[in-house]
């Protein structure tokens, strides 16, 4: 079974700073990869995917992740946060493979960000 | 515009009061899904659908139904709320699993 692990629960940053948000998946063949954005009080937004191809992949409000096989990882980057990315984000891990049609999300991090 | 649509948007009911959640799309989307959000847990799947007439189990599908006669309509059933029920449910949909889901704005239910 597929499965999705944020290990940062909260995380907070000065606007102006950079971010990288943790995310490592377990799945046994190539995955499909998300990353949604959620702010407060609406629904998730899609900020990138990856299906396959190059391993970087550019997304929406400057934000960028990276696929590592090799670690299982899609770690979330930003080079420098706004106060508006305060929010939670949220990766996923979809199946490429006919037969398993579940999205698996992970838990979540919060981003406070501080001026 | 594209979107996906749930109603009602907020419900406060009592235990054992049944209760639909109806979910719309307008993308022609093959795929739909129920999701609930719980704090420190994230989104769980409950259901999903990957055609009219065909649906299947996600993580947690105990005590839901689902059903999807049309295309565009996929209701989520809870023929006897619980507390444990209280949640914030989310539908989303996309034309096949592994695609982006769009998602509905969300429908928090409350179970007293």
């Amino acid at each position: 079974a597929q499965s999705v692990t944020q290990p940062d629960i909260h995380i907070t940053v000065s606007e102006g700073a950079s971010l990288e948000l943790r995310c490592n998946y377990s799945y046994g063949a190539t995955p499909y990869l998300f990353w949604y954005v959620q702010s407060p009080g609406q629904g998730l937004q899609l900020l990138l995917k990856y299906f396959s191809g190059d391993t970087l992949v550019q997304g929406i409000k400057g934000f960028e992740a990276e696929f590592k096989r090799s670690q299982s990882s899609f770690n979330l980057r930003k080079p420098s946060v706004h106060w508006s990315d305060a929010a939670e984000y949220f990766c996923a891990v979809g199946a490429s493979n006919f037969g398993n049609e579940k999205l698996t999300f992970g838990t979540g991090t919060r981003l406070t960000i501080i001026p | 515009e594209a979107q996906v649509t749930q109603n009602p948007r907020y419900l406060i009911t009592v235990t054992g009061k049944k209760l639909t959640v109806t979910c719309s799309q307008n993308m022609n989307h093959e795929y739909m899904s129920w999701y609930r959000q719980d704090p420190g847990l994230g989104l769980r799947q409950i259901y999903y659908s990957m055609n009219v007439e065909v649906t299947d189990k996600g993580d947690v599908p105990e005590g839901y139904k689902v059903s999807r006669k049309e295309k565009r309509n996929f209701p989520l059933i809870l023929e006897s709320p619980s507390p444990n029920q209280t949640s914030l449910y989310f539908c989303a949909s996309s034309y096949f699993p592994g695609d982006e889901q769009y998602f509905g704005p969300g429908t928090r239910l409350t179970v007293t």
